[in-house]
């Protein structure tokens, strides 16, 4: 099925590192989510964007939706050890009840 | 935010048998549930759409009869492995979507692990 491009696929930072990450895609969607997988766990809502050229925060945590509706960033400042784990972008169409999916981001931290 | 909850959280059994997976969202109510399947360093895989009250619908190359789906209620949906092989050894996740008005989200179970042996 489709999928959203997300780079990068891996990151080894240093612990205290700033982390972006983002999502593109060829289409125009609706809505822009965020989640994080830790190991033998499902995915975790960070962030939802509803609006072009939004800007939302959670924590440490910042997210936009692109103005022209086709990419999302992450942005993670001061790394801890428990940011460690799969970061996915995922889309919905206008209308749409299914998630597009990122190929995900694996952060690794050394500490 | 809201929360999913999945039963097991993994199970093993022998080959031939059949699985049951529920998965429950425990403080709204999901019309409609989703059914992924996730392999090793892969992202989601989308199995089926589950509607409450009516049939799934299934994503192509996802057998039916293998994977029986069920949305009996608004809180429920469950997923049935139909003679399990080794080769439906995954990592099963559920989600649940949450219209919200037009601020719509979908939230996630934490996973049931299936060993087929």
């Amino acid at each position: 099925g489709q999928q959203l491009n997300q780079s990068p696929q891996s990151m080894f930072i240093q612990e205290g590192e700033d982390v972006s990450m983002n999502c593109t895609s060829s289409s125009i969607f609706n809505t822009w989510l965020w989640y994080k997988q830790e190991p033998g766990e499902g995915p975790v809502l960070l962030i939802a964007l509803y609006k072009a050229g939004e800007l939302t925060s959670n924590g440490r945590l910042t997210a936009q939706f692109g103005i022209t509706r086709k990419d999302s960033f992450l942005n993670i400042s001061a790394s801890i050890p428990s940011d460690v784990g799969i970061y996915f972008c995922a889309g919905l169409y206008q209308g749409a009840q299914k998630l597009v999916f990122g190929q995900g981001t694996r952060l690794t931290i050394n500490p | 935010g809201a929360v999913v909850s999945q039963h097991p959280s993994r199970v093993i059994c022998k080959s031939g048998t059949s699985v049951k997976i529920e998965c429950r969202s425990l403080d709204f109510q999901a019309t409609t549930m989703f059914w992924y399947r996730q392999f090793p360093k892969q992202s989601l895989m989308l199995m089926a759409t589950s509607n409450e009250g009516s049939k799934a619908t299934y994503e192509q190359g996802v057998e039916k009869d293998k994977f029986l789906i069920n949305h009996a209620s608004l809180t429920l949906s469950t997923l049935t492995v139909t003679s399990a092989h080794p080769e439906d050894s995954s990592f099963y996740i559920c989600s649940a979507r949450d219209p919200a008005g037009y601020q719509e989200t979908q939230y996630f179970g934490p996973g049931t692990r299936l060993l087929v042996l």
